[in-house]
């Protein structure tokens, strides 16, 4: 059975140092990794999606890596802002359909 | 940008009333879900929706809930006899397919339900 776990659980920085979240999942047969942004009380916004024959994707100041033989997937946040302030949650595709995700990453950037 | 939508945003009911939660998907998806977020836990998959009939489902989604999609546009997430424990926020999603690697769920902001 899958499992996602995300450390730190929560990570709180100042303004304008870059961010660091860590995913680690368990089974490394995964067609895709999703990393999404939720705020307190609303709903997900999916971030990046990495394929499973990629190593690593971009979008504006995020940087999501992926390492599927050991496990591993970084989210690198650079030159962090106080609107970064959020949850951080990423998922992994198996076979099937669902997402298995993990138990997110609580980040406070402060000013 | 199209969107996932979800109605109502909070709902309030009585343990063993049936509620009936309800989504519009991205219009030219095909691939519908359903999971729910218990407080302070993780994100949980309840059932995934193609062509009409359940893909997939989890030991969560048992004869308490159904899922339907009534017309062109709607999707409904049926829990027909509510327990305290089924109070959580359920998010819908929605995905052009479902076979592939590139496939990016999008999800709905959700319905918090609270059952007392």
């Amino acid at each position: 059975k899958q499992e996602v776990t995300q450390i730190p659980a929560a990570l709180s920085v100042p303004e304008g140092e870059n961010l660091v979240l860590n995913c680690s999942f368990t089974d490394s047969a995964i067609y895709n990794l999703q990393w999404f942004r939720q705020d307190p009380g609303k709903g997900l916004t999916s971030l990046l999606l990495i394929q499973s024959s990629q190593r690593e994707q971009t979008s504006g100041r995020l940087n999501a890596s992926l390492d599927k033989s050991s496990g591993r997937s970084t989210l690198y946040i650079a030159a962090s802002q106080p609107g970064d302030s959020a949850t951080y949650l990423c998922a992994v595709k198996a076979a099937g359909n669902k997402l298995t995700f993990g138990g997110g990453t609580r980040v406070l950037v402060k000013p | 940008e199209p969107e996932v939508t979800q109605t109502p945003s909070h709902q309030v009911t009585q343990m063993g009333q049936e509620v009936i939660l309800r989504c519009v998907p991205i219009s030219n998806h095909l691939y519908f879900y359903w999971y729910r977020q218990i407080l302070g836990q993780k994100v949980e998959f309840l059932v995934s929706f193609y062509n009409n009939e359940i893909s997939e489902k989890s030991e969560i989604f048992d004869d308490q809930f159904s899922v339907e999609r009534p017309d062109g546009s709607n999707f409904t997430l049926k829990i027909r006899s509510t327990k305290l424990e089924d109070s959580a926020m359920y998010f819908c999603a929605s995905s052009s397919w479902s076979s592939g690697s590139t496939d990016t769920q999008y999800f709905g902001p959700g319905t918090r339900l609270t059952v007392l």
